[in-house]
């Protein structure tokens, strides 16, 4: 049964910080993987999605990586602000390709 | 539509009542899912829907739990003699194949309180 792992669950950064936010995942055999932010209250937003024939995603000050074979995965945020105050969220295809599999996430607190 | 869109926002009933939750998913989407989020803990999957049938619906906590998309577009998660427990925010998402290699779109979610 794939598990999905996110640490730390909380991180607090000065603003201006880059800060890496780490996924792990126990069975490598992943379709894709995704990135979420979810802000207090509401749904969750796309933020990446790398497939499972890619190494890494680049969205703005975002970058994603992943490493199947070790069954990890990262979000590096660069530059931080206080906008970015959210909780993320980690979550890949499992085995049966059908289903969505999250992480519990790491709530990212950013000062100014 | 824009969006996935989920009616309604919020949902407060008593123990033992019927409630439905409302998902519309993005014009086109044949994928679509409904997961379960407690206080604290990541989305939790429930079923899912290709077209109009239900492809894996392993994660429905029992039977008083129900879902249904009769024209492949918009569905409803019916729950029955709801218990306190059922309390959660119910999401929504689609995508536009499902399975491998697609990206799924969340709406803002149900947050069903029973009191």
């Amino acid at each position: 049964k794939q598990e999905v792992t996110q640490i730390p669950a909380a991180l607090s950064v000065p603003e201006g910080e880059n800060l890496v936010l780490n996924c792990s995942f126990t069975d490598s055999a992943i379709y894709n993987l995704q990135w979420f932010r979810q802000d207090p209250g509401k749904g969750l937003t796309s933020l990446l999605l790398i497939q499972s024939s890619q190494r890494e995603q680049t969205s703005g000050r975002l970058n994603a990586s992943l490493d199947k074979s070790s069954g990890r995965s990262t979000l590096y945020i660069a530059a931080s602000q206080p906008g970015d105050s959210a909780t993320y969220l980690c979550a890949v295809y499992g085995q049966a390709g059908t289903a969505l599999i999250f992480g519990k996430g790491t709530t990212l607190s950013v000062s100014s | 539509g824009a969006g996935v869109s989920q009616t309604p926002s919020n949902k407060v009933t008593e123990k033992g009542k019927y409630v439905e939750l409302r998902c519309d998913p993005i014009s086109g989407h044949t994928a679509l899912y409904w997961y379960r989020q407690s206080l604290g803990q990541g989305p939790e999957f429930l079923i899912y829907f290709q077209g109009t049938g239900a492809a894996d619906d392993s994660g429905l906590p029992n039977d008083r739990f129900f879902a249904v998309r009769p024209e492949g577009s918009v569905s409803t998660l019916k729950i029955q003699r709801t218990e306190r427990g059922d309390s959660a925010v119910y999401l929504c998402a689609s995508s536009s194949a499902g399975g491998m290699n697609t990206e799924a779109f969340f709406g803002q979610g149900t947050r069903l309180t029973v009191v």
